[in-house]
């Protein structure tokens, strides 16, 4: 059974960097991509990116200019920085894998709230 | 860039059939968008229900269904129950390895 588990600090101080962790068990990191998904309190999902443990990256552009994503294959980990916040990153962050054969989310982590403010 | 559209609400009675689009701002929804739906409860990580348009998710009961209709993706419920009452999002991939979440669909059973 594959789980994912986020982890990282759950407040964030305006201007700096956000960054999170996805632990993977039950199943390589490798040959997946691996994807970061947030939800602002009361709000909708918004796919911040994805990682293929290659290393490629593709970004949504509306948060391009902000986010990097990383991955350790020696962990089974992969990450996600966000430099910059606002209290409009505040959310619950999701890790996930995908399924590039079929381009979807088949295993979601549990979610990580992370809020921003002073 | 591109919006995917969803409902924000819909409503449906015990048992009934409700059908849950997701479309797109700009052109018509195909099988190439390959559409994945899922499903949240408050509080709660996503549920994958439907993939590639309509391959149901392990475990996910008969009464789910996926289709393309007309220029939309679709979410059939057949037989809705009360535990069906939660938020629908559907996603569509853009191509070049990117994907966009639709609004979400509040759905209420009563």
């Amino acid at each position: 059974q594959v789980q994912l588990q986020e982890s990282g600090p759950g407040l964030v101080k305006p201007s700096e960097t956000l960054s999170l962790t996805c632990t993977v068990s039950g199943a390589s990191i490798s040959s997946y991509f691996w994807s970061w998904i947030r939800q602002p309190a009361e709000k909708g999902l918004e796919w911040i990116g994805r990682i293929y443990t290659g290393g490629s990256t593709n970004y949504n552009p509306s948060l391009k200019s902000r986010v990097t994503m990383s991955v350790d294959t020696s962990k089974n980990q992969f990450s996600l920085k966000v430099s910059s916040v606002t209290a409009a990153d505040t959310a619950v962050y999701y890790c996930a894998r995908v399924l590039a054969r079929y381009n979807y989310f088949d295993y979601w982590g549990q979610g990580a709230l992370v809020t921003v403010s002073s | 860039q591109t919006v995917v559209t969803q409902e924000p609400s819909f409503s449906v009675s015990p048992g009934g059939t409700v059908t849950l689009t997701c479309g797109l701002s700009s052109g018509s929804v195909s099988t190439s968008y390959y559409p994945s739906w899922y499903q949240q409860t408050p509080g709660q990580a996503p549920r994958t229900l439907i993939f590639n348009t309509n391959i149901r998710s392990y475990g996910v009961p008969d009464r789910f269904s996926g289709s393309i209709l007309g220029n939309k993706a679709a979410l059939t419920i057949t037989g809705a129950q009360t535990d069906d009452e939660c938020d629908y999002y559907c996603v569509l991939y853009m191509g070049n390895g990117n994907s966009v979440f639709g609004g979400g669909t509040k759905l209420t059973v009563l």
